[in-house]
This record gives C-alpha cells, sequence and structure tokens, in this order.
C-alpha cells in the first residue's frame, strides 16, 4: 500500500450504531488530520493529531471521538450519529514541523439513516 | 463567515488555452497557500503551493500568482489539457509555530476543459 489509505469507502449506519473509520498512512508523516465535506460546503478541518496527540479540536461534537494509537493509523469512532452527519470524511497525513503540504486518502462516504 | 472564497463554481475552458481559477481570501494571518485538484470517487490531490514571502511559483503547466495586497491568488494551467478537467480547491494556513496545521479551504471551482 501506498499513500494515505481509508476503510472502509462506504459506510451505511443508523442513528443508534456504533462505527469507526480508519486511516493508515504510509509516508512515514508525524501529523494527521480529519475533516469533513458536506454538501455544497467547503472541507472542514475536525481534528488534528501532531506525533500522536491530539492539536486541535474544531469544536467537533462528541459523538465523533478520535484516536491515533501511533503515527500511521487514526481512527474516527462515530456513535448516536445524526442524518446531518452524512458526509465524505477524509483523512489527510502531513510531515509537521511546518511543512504544509497534506496529503489526503480517497474518503469515506458517511450516510446516516 | 469563509476566510478562503473561490466564487466561481465550474469554468469552461477550450483545450490547448490557459485556465485562470480564482482565490480570495481574508484572513491576514494566513502566509502559505496550495492548490488541489480532486477528481469523483478520489480524495484531494496537492498540486502546488506558496509562501507569501513570493508572489509566483511555476511548476511546469501551473503556476500559481499570489497578490497580498488584494488578498488574491490565482492558478493559471496552460496549456490546458481534456485530463485537467476536474475540481479546483485554493486552500491557505496560517504558521502557528506548532507543526501541525489545519487548512481552510473554498468551496472549489469545476473545471470542464473542452475538445
Amino acid at each position: 500500500e501506498t499513500g494515505v489509505t481509508q476503510t472502509p469507502r462506504h459506510l451505511v449506519m443508523g442513528m443508534t450504531n456504533k462505527k469507526s473509520l480508519k486511516c493508515e498512512q504510509h509516508l512515514g508523516h508525524n501529523a494527521m488530520y480529519w475533516y469533513k465535506q458536506s454538501a455544497k460546503k467547503p472541507l472542514e478541518l475536525m481534528f488534528v493529531y501532531s506525533l500522536e496527540e491530539r492539536v486541535e479540536n474544531n469544536s467537533v461534537p462528541s459523538r465523533f471521538s478520535p484516536e491515533c494509537p501511533n503515527s500511521s493509523h487514526l481512527f474516527l469512532h462515530l456513535h448516536t450519529l445524526q442524518p446531518e452527519d452524512s458526509a465524505l470524511y477524509l483523512c489527510a497525513s502531513s510531515h509537521g514541523q511546518g511543512a504544509y503540504e497534506q496529503y489526503f486518502g480517497p474518503g469515506t462516504r458517511l450516510t446516516v439513516t | 463567515d469563509q476566510q478562503v472564497k473561490q466564487n466561481s463554481p465550474s469554468l469552461s475552458v477550450q483545450e490547448g488555452r490557459i485556465s485562470i481559477l480564482n482565490c480570495d481570501y481574508t484572513n491576514s494571518m494566513f502566509d502559505y497557500f496550495l492548490w488541489y485538484k480532486k477528481y469523483p470517487a478520489e480524495g484531494p490531490t496537492f498540486l502546488i503551493s506558496i509562501s507569501s514571502i513570493k508572489d509566483k511559483n511555476e511548476d511546469g503547466r501551473f503556476t500559481v500568482f499570489l497578490n497580498k495586497s488584494a488578498k488574491h491568488l490565482s492558478l493559471h494551467i496552460v496549456p490546458s489539457q481534456p485530463g485537467d478537467s476536474a475540481v479546483y480547491f485554493c486552500a491557505a494556513t496560517g504558521h502557528s509555530g506548532g507543526g501541525a496545521d489545519g487548512l481552510t479551504f473554498g468551496k472549489g471551482t469545476h473545471l470542464i476543459i473542452q475538445p
């Protein structure tokens, strides 16, 4: 595998379900990010991890819970979501330490029913 | 309030001509700007970037221009090719000094290259 991978690519879940999104980067980067892209809206930053520590939480509801067990893996745990949380969730990574270019995975298309 | 604006949702350009995509920003703290390209069902792909200490950066067919006083940047693609048809996102970030910095994105411009 190369670059940034995300699984699953598509997910349909009910409002009472608990699911997790997984991201893995094979680029040797130190920073990882979660973004959300809703219809007709720009990509919105959700969380930033640098060297496995969360450095930014962009006022995201607690029903979204990130986890970064090591510098290569990032998870987004989902529980009791709402239909308006349906969106494309994108993971990205970067070198960190002032290297601003971020490299994105293909995203997970989430539908909450 | 949107801090990065791409006011043209779509742009149609003939193959071989120049494509010019525009982006405006409002936050004076932004000091690094990036352009991404996105095909359907794929994540955004980094294209080219520019630091606020420069006013131009060129990479092959792609050139980004930055006008700090106007808080405006543009991406020029010349000559335009059919494979350039995609959604282009402008993004910006400020140098917090902390290492990892999130990007602020515009809504994107859908570029269509006509044969």
